[in-house]
Formats: C-alpha cells, sequence, structure tokens
C-alpha cells in the first residue's frame, strides 16, 4: 500500500506557482520522498526527490518539513503543459526498492 | 535523463493469443527493472521486479505463468502476456534503474494492450 496521501485533485492558474502537498506521516529514516509525474496514456516522468533537505532543479522545488511527515512540491510558473497527475511516493534505499504509486494528485492547470 | 524505450506502444490482439512486450534502456545499463500495470483512471500497480540474470519477484495476486519476465541482458526485459483475455486488456509500464545509481527510476511510454 502507498505510504502517501494526497488531495485527489487542485486547479492553478497559468503562470502561479502549483504547490501540491503530500502526508507521509509513517516514513522511516532510511525513506526517500520522490516526485513523479504521469500526463495522459503515458509513462511517468521523474522530477524530484529527497531525504530531508529542501531540494530544487530545474523542474520544480521541494520542500520536506523537519519531521519529514510531510512535503509540498511547487513548480514555480505552472504552464498548461504541467496539466498531470502528480505522483508522491515513499521509497526506501537500495537499488531493489520498489516505487508503490498511490492515487496521486491531478492538478489541473487553466489559462 | 535516461531514456527508457518501450514497444509497441500500442497492440491489439484476439484472445488467446500472447503477447510480448519490450522495455528497452538506451543509454544506461539497468540491473533492475519493473513491470507496472495501469487501468483507465487508475494509479499504477506494480506486477514484478525482474533483476538481470535471475528470476522475476512477482507481487501479490500477479500469475507468473500468466505474466513471463525475462531480463537476460542489462538492456532489455521483456514482458509476455500468455493466452491473453480481454481482462489483461490495459496499459503496461516497464522501469529501469541505472546500474551506476539506485535512486532515480525511469519510465517507459507505455504499452496500451487491447485484447479482443
Amino acid at each position: 500500500d502507498a505510504k502517501t496521501t494526497q488531495p485527489p485533485s487542485m486547479d492553478c492558474a497559468e503562470g502561479r506557482a502549483a504547490n501540491l502537498p503530500c502526508n507521509h506521516s509513517t516514513i522511516s529514516g532510511n525513506e526517500y520522498v520522490y516526485w513523479y509525474r504521469q500526463i495522459h496514456s503515458q509513462g511517468p516522468q521523474y522530477i524530484i526527490h529527497g531525504l530531508k533537505n529542501n531540494e530544487t532543479n530545474e523542474m520544480a522545488s521541494l520542500i520536506i518539513t523537519e519531521d519529514r511527515k510531510s512535503s509540498t512540491l511547487i513548480l514555480p510558473h505552472a504552464t498548461l503543459r504541467d496539466t498531470a497527475v502528480y505522483y508522491c511516493i515513499v521509497r526506501g534505499q537500495g537499488g531493489s526498492e520498489k516505487l508503490v504509486f498511490g492515487k496521486g494528485t491531478k492538478l489541473t492547470v487553466n489559462p | 535523463g535516461a531514456v527508457v524505450s518501450q514497444h509497441p506502444s500500442w497492440v491489439i490482439c484476439k484472445s488467446g493469443t500472447s503477447v510480448k512486450i519490450e522495455c528497452r534502456s538506451l543509454d544506461f545499463q539497468a540491473t533492475t527493472m519493473f513491470w507496472y500495470r495501469q487501468f483507465p483512471k487508475k494509479s499504477l500497480m506494480l506486477m514484478a521486479t525482474s533483476n538481470e540474470g535471475s528470476k522475476a519477484t512477482y507481487e501479490q495476486g500477479v500469475e507468473k505463468d500468466k505474466f513471463l519476465i525475462n531480463h537476460a541482458s542489462l538492456t532489455l526485459s521483456t514482458l509476455t502476456v500468455t493466452s491473453a483475455h480481454p481482462e489483461d486488456s490495459s496499459f503496461y509500464i516497464c522501469s529501469a534503474r541505472d546500474r551506476q545509481g539506485w535512486e532515480k527510476l525511469f519510465f517507459g511510454s507505455g504499452t496500451q494492450l487491447s485484447v479482443l
């Protein structure tokens, strides 16, 4: 079972920041938080991951609370192409560790 | 990022036939690959984990004789749906991990299987 809880859907205006929350209150010390997104009828796309520090890359920023029980994915300037289902996943360390997908958040970016 | 190629992107077959789906890592060596299936408007469900040169590990409830997985090389894994039936119609997606780093998993573009 997925170890995360996300709102089923969110809306965002084009050009504004999209902040997607995720709860993972049972996360253990060696588990990472991953974010993927899936645009309709495509394979998931990696966005970002982190352990306990905040992370930023060219796609997004990941803010993890100090107690690591929740996190927020930030898309700083959402575009229409960012409309997708966003999955927050907790994954253990190691090459054989699986990605178990929950239901995700359907983000709709509106013009 | 790393590229995972999945083929075919869609396939239609008759009930009772077998279908093979290929998953290739194009610019990296994949020690571990994962196979998922996804029904319409549902999330991805992990079917099995395959490690190069060894037998796949199947998730509970997934029939290993129905869904044959072969991971014979570091760049290729195949999923064969044997004696396909209409209820096997689904979106199948593979994922691969670079042997140089376990942290990132990259996904193929998926295969839509329709069994008539």
